[in-house]
């Protein structure tokens, strides 16, 4: 079973310029999360999305960030425009959701996008 | 409100000897589920372990155990006979019950980083 694919795998940009990253979940997972890592930190939940609704966004800084999963499959967060603070590996999970995989509902993350910003 | 505690920043021991992460948990819900992440220096967030809060029976799985107390809020994590491979930051985290409302969501700690010397 193909496990969540994201990319880029890094990325360097320029303070204020904006950049996008990309994530496929495992197949059949209905919920995706996308997670902020800053170094020496655990992950931190910036949206939650159940098929192609969100779920929770209330840690995603808004004036800058946005998320979208349009078909319930395929997710994109965009920064825009990026500040030196949003370095961090970004990280995308994916879980079956309410009603499959029982009550544990664990999640699986893919490897992450490294972001720097200059 | 959810909160994970891992007091332990790092953890250096020398190949074959036992290490024990301490995890300690705040949460006011009564059905709540834990787990353990390992984080290898490719990036990507790998499940280990798992327990609900029903379950406090502690067991072994190949080198890993743990010791889930109820009374002292404490799910700590043992790897024994610890290898070079074991060398990662280890995550705690937390996820409230399904009939809460954050079902699903994950509050982490801030990680140990375990060091293994040949």
């Amino acid at each position: 079973e193909a496990g969540v694919a994201q990319s880029p795998r890094y990325k360097i940009i320029e303070k204020r310029q904006s950049v996008a990253f990309w994530c496929n979940p495992i197949s059949g997972h209905a919920t995706l999360y996308w997670y902020q890592q800053i170094l020496g930190q655990g992950p931190k939940l910036l949206i939650q999305f159940q098929n192609n609704g969100v779920v929770d966004d209330s840690q995603l800084p808004k004036d800058r960030f946005s998320a979208e999963r349009l078909k319930g499959v395929d997710s994109t967060l965009k920064i825009q425009p990026a500040k030196l603070e949003d370095s961090a590996v970004y990280l995308c999970a994916s879980s079956m959701g309410p009603g499959g995989g029982g009550s544990y509902n664990e999640q699986f993350f893919g490897p992450g996008t490294r972001l720097t910003v200059l | 409100a959810q909160k994970v505690t891992q007091a332990q920043t790092e953890i250096s021991v020398v190949e074959k000897e036992d290490v024990t992460l301490d995890c300690v948990y705040e949460t006011r819900d009564t059905t709540y589920y834990l787990f353990w992440y390992k984080q290898p220096p490719s990036g990507e967030l790998v499940f280990l372990i798992r327990r609900n809060s029903f379950d406090e029976q502690n067991e072994i799985s190949g080198r890993y155990s743990w010791n889930f107390q109820k009374s002292t809020s404490s799910f700590n994590f043992t790897i024994t006979a610890s290898q070079v491979v074991d060398s990662a930051v280890y995550f705690c985290a937390l996820s409230e019950g399904p009939l809460s409302g954050s079902w699903g969501k994950f509050q982490f700690g801030a990680g140990t980083q375990v060091v293994v010397t040949p």
